[in-house]
């Protein structure tokens, strides 16, 4: 059925760096594309970015742009979000989600979902 | 950007009636429009794609349907675990993004 475990969330101060790991077991991770989407508390998802199975393709929401970066190592089955320069806007539950098939394709596997608060 | 507005915003059904669940797109999607359910302090949960095939373990009480802009999930018997926030996304604008709707909070009464 599949797997995936996200972890690194924390409490970060305004302009800080984090990486957000997503670990992933149970299916063919190297043929998967892999998304973050996050939840500010008690509002709706947002998608934040996304890299294709091979890692060649990365795709960004406009709020991320140029801060995010997003990558994966397919020999430790790893997607990793690098957030820099993070604002209290980010504040939020990340999820990692796995494409259906091709993408585009919705999200069938989702992670339990790792929380990051930016607050001075 | 497409923008995804789901109608209503709540919703309160008995046990064993019919819930329905609108989702509108800004623009054409053709069927490329996925449900999800959410329930408090848990990860979605995919139930609909392609606008109205059932995801994997899903009950046949769940349907959807639409194409175009308009769209609809159904949930027909209600049951009590059927309560948190259902999203509606689409998947045809890509890139650069899925976009989701807002959420319906459907109670159980």
């Amino acid at each position: 059925d599949g797997l995936l475990l996200e972890s690194g969330g924390d409490l970060i101060q305004p302009g800080g760096s984090l990486r957000l790991s997503c670990a992933a077991s149970g299916f063919s991770f190297s043929t998967s594309a892999i998304s973050w989407v996050r939840q500010a508390p008690g509002k709706g998802l947002e998608w934040v970015s996304a890299i294709s199975g091979n890692g060649a393709g990365t795709y960004y929401a406009d709020p991320v742009k140029g801060r995010f970066t997003i990558s994966r190592d397919n020999s430790k089955g790893t997607v990793y979000l690098q957030m820099n320069s993070l604002r209290a806007e980010d504040t939020a539950v990340y999820y990692c989600a796995k494409e259906r098939r091709y993408s585009p394709d919705p999200f069938d596997i989702w992670g339990q979902g790792t929380m990051v608060s930016v607050s001075s | 950007e497409i923008v995804m507005t789901q109608s209503p915003v709540t919703l309160s059904v008995s046990p064993g009636e019919r819930a329905t669940l609108s989702c509108r797109a800004s623009q054409h999607i053709i069927s490329n429009l996925a449900w999800y359910h959410q329930k408090p302090g848990q990860a979605p949960r995919l139930l609909i794609y392609s606008a109205s095939t059932r995801a994997t373990g899903i009950p046949a009480r769940f349907s959807g349907s639409g194409s175009g802009t308009e769209f609809t999930l159904t949930i027909s018997s209600l049951q009590s675990e059927d309560s948190g926030v259902y999203y509606c996304q689409q998947y045809n604008n890509w890139p650069p993004g899925y976009t989701f709707g807002q959420g319906t909070k459907l109670e159980i009464k």
